[in-house]
């Protein structure tokens, strides 16, 4: 069974600071990844996915992640967070063998002027 | 395109009655997947359909629940009779194919049983 595990509830930074979101995930086959940002009162969006290759996968807003499969890793970073990346951030794997997505419980990212 | 479209957006509804969430999916797409999000649960998935078949309803909570997808363009998902433990968001989410390819959300239905 796949299972995801966001190691933080919540993550206050200031403006303009740098981010890590953490995500660790758990499977034992080869699994697909994911980062989706749910803004308040909306649906969720996708910011970025790993399938293969490069394990440096950049996505929308200037997030990137890095996939760590020694360290059954996929944290989410940015280098500059604005005031409008306040949002709560998800972590999903799937599995090759079809479309079900396991989420996170997500991490609440609070950004302070 | 238009999106993942729901309906309605908010459901205020009493224990006991039925409750009945709609989504269209995004034109073209072949799977179709409904979430619920609670704060205590987080999101779970309780059922996907691919090519309108339902292919995996084990996160469906128990009979109270059903959900259809009597065409490519149209689900809905049931819950009779309602129950204030039901009180979630209720996302339907779309995507084209395989494990691979991004799925759609939509908007959500927010859902209070009292």
């Amino acid at each position: 069974a796949q299972s995801v595990t966001q190691l933080d509830s919540q993550v206050p930074v200031f403006e303009e600071a740098p981010v890590e979101l953490r995500c660790n995930y758990s499977s034992s086959v080869s699994v697909y990844l994911f980062w989706y940002v749910q803004y308040p009162n909306q649906g969720l969006q996708l910011l970025l996915k790993y399938l293969s290759g490069s394990t440096l996968v950049k996505g929308i807003n200037g997030f990137e992640a890095e996939f760590n499969k020694s360290q059954t890793s996929f944290h989410l970073r940015k280098p500059s967070v604005h005031i409008s990346d306040t949002a709560e951030y998800f972590c999903a794997v799937s599995d090759s063998q079809g479309g079900k997505l396991i989420f996170g419980q997500g991490t609440e990212l609070s950004v302070k002027p | 395109d238009a999106g993942v479209i729901q309906s309605p957006r908010h459901e205020v509804t009493e224990m006991g009655q039925e409750v009945t969430l709609r989504c269209k999916p995004i034109s073209g797409h072949n799977s179709l997947f409904w979430y619920r999000q609670t704060m205590m649960r987080g999101l779970e998935l309780l059922i996907y359909f691919n090519n309108n078949v339902p292919i995996d309803d084990s996160g469906m909570p128990e009979d109270r629940f059903s959900a259809k997808m009597p065409n490519a363009s149209f689900s809905t998902l049931k819950i009779q009779p309602s129950e204030p433990r039901d009180s979630a968001v209720y996302f339907c989410a779309s995507s084209w194919g395989t494990a691979k390819n991004i799925q759609y959300f939509g908007a959500g239905t927010r859902l209070s049983v009292l």
